[in-house]
């Protein structure tokens, strides 16, 4: 499996613009997660999925941020309209806790260094 | 407010000796603990896990301690490779509610040839 993939690797955008990160998790993951890494907070969770259904958004900043999982495949995490205090490091993972593995790791993606100006 | 706190934003060791990472939690429902490890550029990658059932668990090198009564666990690296250096997160989840990790804030761990 190629792993978490997330797209694009670097975004740099003015103020104002709206932002759209993607993310493909592992094939067979029922948890999908976004975080955001920054120095103060360290990695921050944003918001998770359970098949594809959102669990728990509590940590998304503000109405600027919004989520979407349309299929196992697939997900987004927008903000509109992006701010500079938004640069940061986002990163999306899965994993299939929801199995009988045993196995409760999450994979993390590479990850999207974003910048606004 | 941080459930889970790694109190020293950075450290160094010097190449063969040990490395020893700590963090702290506040949660008394947290059952099971995670060590992940994160280099420049890239996404974090699972290093060593610890269940509350256990006080300790190794996995060659690297060697977890939890210890309950103190809400603290700790990472030993033994020893010190170059490769080692990195930054190191802790995370601490509750199995019941679900596979919501919380983590710290991170340790930059520098391994001195």
């Amino acid at each position: 499996d190629a792993g978490v993939i997330q797209s694009p690797r670097h975004e740099v955008t003015e103020m104002g613009q709206e932002v759209t990160l993607r993310c493909k998790p592992i094939s067979g993951h029922d948890y999908l997660f976004w975080y955001r890494q920054t120095m103060m907070r360290g990695l921050e969770l944003l918001i998770y999925f359970n098949n594809n259904v959102p669990i728990d958004d509590s940590g998304m900043p503000e109405d600027r941020f919004s989520a979407k999982m349309p299929n196992a495949s697939f997900s987004t995490l927008k903000i509109q309209p992006s701010e500079p205090r938004d640069s940061a490091v986002y990163f999306c993972a899965s994993s299939n806790f929801g199995s009988s593995t045993g196995a409760y790791e999450q994979y993390f993606g590479p990850g999207t260094r974003l910048t606004v100006t | 407010d941080q459930q889970v706190k790694q109190n020293s934003p950075s450290l160094s060791v010097q190449e063969g000796r040990i490395s020893i990472l700590n963090c702290d939690y506040t949660n008394s429902m947290f059952d099971y603990f995670l060590w992940y490890k994160k280099y420049p550029a890239e996404g974090p990658t699972f290093l060593i896990s610890i269940s509350s059932i256990k006080d300790k668990n190794e996995d060659g090198r690297f060697t977890v301690f939890l210890n309950k009564s103190a809400k603290h666990l700790s990472l030993h690296i033994v020893p010190s490779q170059p490769g080692d250096s990195a930054v190191y997160f802790c995370a601490a989840s509750s199995l019941n509610t679900g596979n919501q990790f919380y983590f710290g804030t991170g340790t930059s761990l520098t391994v001195i040839p």
